[in-house]
């Protein structure tokens, strides 16, 4: 299985955009680069996905760099309530990739008053 | 609501005593798995379920036990759990398995302690 590699933790100030990388050089045409984060005592929630293109949504934007072994996760203003971790996560959608989804250790953002 | 209800949220049990750890998704979801939390170590994937009847091992499946009889349900069992299973465990779910790239939802998870 395709694997990524983040950061182990990242700081921001409060109402700053904050640029969270995800590698994964070993990605398939077939791979989806989702984004998901988990708040203190909760479950993971999902952020964002992309294949190509860049995304936006209300949550967040996501970047793929052009040859797709990167992508950045930007939140454009962080809040208190974005410190979390953040994983970055691939999902192949061809049916002939195993089914199985590894989350890695993740980012952890902290985000400073 | 559309949500991944686990129960129960926290449990202590001693070695060797049989546990289930039950999810229940109400979004009629084909896919659905089950993950472990430790510190340091990130959420592995311990099983997951295509659809009912059709269920297979994650990364770490060692030491525990699924079904999926019925769509919505899909519980976690401990036949013989050990201290070594002291862990958060999360259930998720998706709309479906593959190909797709369904967002998944998760549970609010489960803290076992095993003594």
């Amino acid at each position: 299985d395709a694997k990524t590699t983040q950061p182990n933790s990242m700081e921001s100030n409060e109402e700053e955009p904050v640029h969270l990388p995800c590698n994964h050089s070993t990605i398939s045409g077939t791979d989806y680069i989702h984004w998901y984060r988990q708040l203190p005592s909760q479950g993971p929630e999902y952020v964002i996905h992309g294949l190509t293109s860049n995304v936006n949504n209300r949550m967040a934007s996501l970047a793929i760099a052009e040859d797709r072994k990167s992508s950045t996760l930007i939140l454009h203003r962080a809040t208190l309530r974005d410190a979390a971790v953040y994983y970055c996560i691939l999902r192949d959608v061809s049916g002939a990739g195993s089914y199985q989804l590894t989350f890695g250790k993740g980012t952890k953002l902290s985000v400073i008053p | 609501e559309a949500q991944v209800t686990q129960n129960p949220r926290y449990l202590i049990t001693v070695t060797g005593k049989k546990l289930t750890v039950t999810c229940s998704q109400n979004m009629n979801h084909e896919y659905m798995s089950w993950y472990r939390q430790d510190p340091g170590l990130g959420l592995r994937q311990i099983y997951y379920s295509m659809n009912v009847e059709v269920t297979d091992k994650g990364d770490v499946p060692e030491g525990y036990k699924v079904s999926r009889k019925e769509k919505r349900n899909f519980p976690l069992i401990l036949e013989s759990p050990s201290p070594n299973q002291t862990s958060l465990y999360f259930c998720a779910s998706s709309l479906f398995s593959a190909p797709t790239n369904s967002p998944l939802h998760f549970g609010n998870g489960t803290r076992l302690t095993v003594t």
